[in-house]
């Protein structure tokens, strides 16, 4: 497609349940992150995939997140037995190699109740 | 740890005139430097770059500068139109390793008309 999609873009969660975020990047792009931006803050990294392979997982804030992008295309982002605390705007970002320009999808607000 | 510090968080000006927005990075290692527009419910849109062996870019009413000595970097718009309301993050990241951004906390623009 032509931009990064994300589903769902609104999503409420009771506290405790588990949730999955979907990125779909824009074809061709080997690089993919994930980042967690809370209200009026900027973007904070989660994780970060060169294809398939996760390479960067330093962001993630605890063992409830989890994140996979089996196919080198897709990535979708779990977070198990949601916490208020996770409450954010989950943004999900791709690019060719390097650091170069991402592009951000228009990302997921999750509000955990 | 890594830091990006952001200034002003809040900037009002008349349209017409010219708005700077600065930001100082903490990791000397830093060599590349985004800025994004989001506006409302919209996921952060790359305006313009700097990378480190450049000290100035311009793209038409938008101009980054840098200062790879003092660690400071700013992103000035003239002519301000009312469309150039939103918020503003700067970035800074590496070229090597996995290329998270480090974000500012971000700057809200209004451009009264």
């Amino acid at each position: 497609g032509a931009g990064v999609s994300q589903s769902p873009r609104y999503k409420v969660a009771k506290r405790g349940q588990d949730v999955a975020l979907r990125c779909d990047p824009i074809s061709g792009h080997v690089s993919l992150f994930w980042y967690q931006q809370a209200l009026g803050q900027g973007p904070e990294f989660l994780t970060y995939f060169q294809n398939e392979a996760q390479l960067d997982k330093s962001g993630l804030p605890s063992d409830r997140f989890f994140a996979e992008r089996p196919e080198g295309s897709v990535s979708t982002l779990k977070i198990q037995r949601t916490q208020q605390e996770d409450s954010a705007v989950y943004l999900c970002a791709s690019s060719p190699p390097g650091p170069y320009g991402y592009t951000f999808g228009s990302g997921t607000r999750l509000t955990v109740v | 740890g890594e830091n990006v510090e952001q200034h002003p968080s809040t900037l009002s000006v008349q349209e017409g005139d010219s708005a700077v927005i600065k930001c100082t990075y903490s990791d000397s290692a830093s060599n590349y430097f985004p800025w994004y527009k989001q506006e409302l419910g919209k996921g952060p849109q790359l305006i313009i770059d700097i990378r480190s062996n450049v000290g100035e870019k311009k793209d038409q009413r938008i101009a980054v500068t840098l200062n790879k000595t003092a660690k400071h970097f700013s992103l000035h718009i003239t002519e301000t139109q009312p469309e150039d309301s939103a918020v503003y993050f700067c970035a800074a990241t590496t070229t090597s390793g996995t290329y998270k951004y480090i974000f500012g906390t971000g700057t809200r623009l209004k451009v009264l008309a």
